[in-house]
């Protein structure tokens, strides 16, 4: 398999629930992120992974807690979430997280929280 | 601060241009483009860096102003598969990541 890829790709959840989102790279990338797009908002960044240290934390509630074990997986752990919650999270990779390099997008995991 | 994108929404007949702004309040290092179809990930089509280099798409050009802090992306002969949504991203490094912040977005719709 290519590219980046997240599963689920569908995810409905209760606000008591925990559950946790996966992104696998295939791209041999060492920087990983996870964003937020939520409808009629732009794509907010949340966290930014480089070499499997987290170098950014943009402001994101603690019920949210990322996870990269390797350069090649992300994981995204999501616990006692608000319906405002609710939103397509995409994970991207690069090359590396330094300026001027492109980012890829995997299909992303659509959220619903009940 | 986000960058501000214009128009919001344009419709094309097929083999129209479009040009797409993107303007930032902040000094920037480069400025990204990507194209979203509706339920697809987003798409990498350009990076334009601060000094000139150009990364990306053959057939789509874009230009940067680093005095004005803008960009405009040039959509020309459109094909219906350039509809999508078009984000610009303008990044900015904070000394131990990239952070790239995204427009709201251009909604482009292409017709025969």
């Amino acid at each position: 398999e290519t590219g980046v890829t997240q599963t689920p790709r569908h995810l409905v959840m209760g606000m008591t629930n925990k559950k946790s989102l996966k992104c696998e790279q295939h791209l041999g990338h060492n920087a990983m992120y996870w964003y937020k797009q939520s409808a009629k908002k732009p794509l907010e960044l949340m966290f930014v992974y480089s070499l499997e240290e987290r170098v950014e934390n943009n402001s994101v509630p603690s019920r949210f807690s990322p996870e990269c074990p390797n350069s090649s997986h992300l994981f995204l752990h999501l616990h006692t979430l608000q319906p405002e919650d609710s939103a397509l999270y995409l994970c991207a990779s690069s090359r590396q997280a330094s300026e001027g390099y492109e980012q890829y997008f995997g299909p992303g995991t659509r959220l619903t929280v009940t | 601060q986000q960058p501000v994108q214009s128009p919001q929404a344009v419709i094309l007949r097929e083999g129209e241009d479009a040009v797409i702004n993107c303007s930032s309040s902040k000094a920037l290092y480069s400025v990204h483009w990507y194209r979203q179809k509706h339920g697809e990930a987003p798409v990498f089509l350009m990076i334009l860096l601060k000094g000139g280099e150009q990364k990306g798409h053959e057939k789509i050009s874009a230009s940067f102003n680093e005095k004005k802090q803008q960009s405009s992306l040039y959509l020309t002969a459109s094909q219906l598969s350039y509809s999508g949504t078009y984000f610009c991203g303008t990044e900015i490094f904070t000394g131990t990541a990239s952070k790239l912040t995204f427009g709201t977005g251009t909604r482009l719709q292409v017709t025969l």
